[in-house]
């Protein structure tokens, strides 16, 4: 397996602007989360699913984000309007009977 | 509050040496805390993970205690190396929920 795949890795968009950061988790892993990572806040879960049910989105900061995952293999983390403060990279995990969780690479998103 | 607590931000210590690194936690109860390693630019790797009834865990250099007790866990890397060089973060589990500490930044100079 060729591990949990982000797309796209750098994103820079302009503030206001709709940005979608894309997720493929390892196959057979029943647990997907999303993360942020900031320098101030270190790694802050956003949302997390079991079987493509969304859990808990007590992370989520605001409703300007919002995550959904159609099927098994692609979860989508959709941040409408974008603001700088959403300036961070953002990952996404995967795995079974919740833990460990496997990252993939990130995506690093700059908001201007 | 709850709160996890990787004690030491910045850890330099000198090659061949054993490197210890803290994590604290507050108002958690986990059924198990892990170590992960992360890389700049790359997403944080797991290493090892250590269940409550279980007092010490070991991996080649690497070896993990988890004291429920005193809500802490050791992480210690025997030798250590220069390609140890990284940010080593604790996390534990809430609620199916994986939570992080804010890691510690590993050198290890030759």
């Amino acid at each position: 397996d060729a591990g949990v795949i982000q797309s796209p890795r750098h994103e820079v968009t302009e503030m206001g602007q709709e940005v979608t950061l894309r997720c493929k988790p390892i196959s057979g892993h029943d647990y997907l989360f999303w993360y942020r990572q900031t320098m101030m806040r270190g790694l802050e879960l956003l949302i997390y699913f079991n079987n493509n049910v969304p859990i808990d989105d007590s992370g989520m900061p605001e409703d300007r984000f919002s995550a959904k995952m159609p099927n098994a293999s692609f979860s989508t983390l959709k941040i409408q309007p974008s603001e700088p403060r959403d300036s961070a990279v953002y990952f996404c995990a995967s795995s079974l009977y919740a833990t460990p969780a496997f990252f993939g690479q990130g995506t690093r998103l700059t908001v201007v | 509050s709850q709160k996890i607590e990787q004690n030491s931000e910045a850890l330099n210590i000198q090659e061949g040496k054993t490197a210890t690194l803290t994590c604290n936690y507050t108002n958690y109860s986990p059924a198990y805390l892990q170590w992960y390693r992360q890389d700049p630019g790359r997403g944080p790797v797991f290493l090892l993970l250590i269940r409550e009834n279980e007092k010490e865990k070991r991996k080649e250099r690497l070896k993990v205690t988890f004291d429920t007790t005193l809500k802490q866990s050791l992480f210690h890397i025997t030798a250590s190396q220069p390609a140890d060089s990284a940010t080593y973060l604790c996390a534990l589990d809430s609620a199916s929920k994986i939570i992080f500490g804010s890691g510690t930044r590993l050198s290890i100079r030759p």
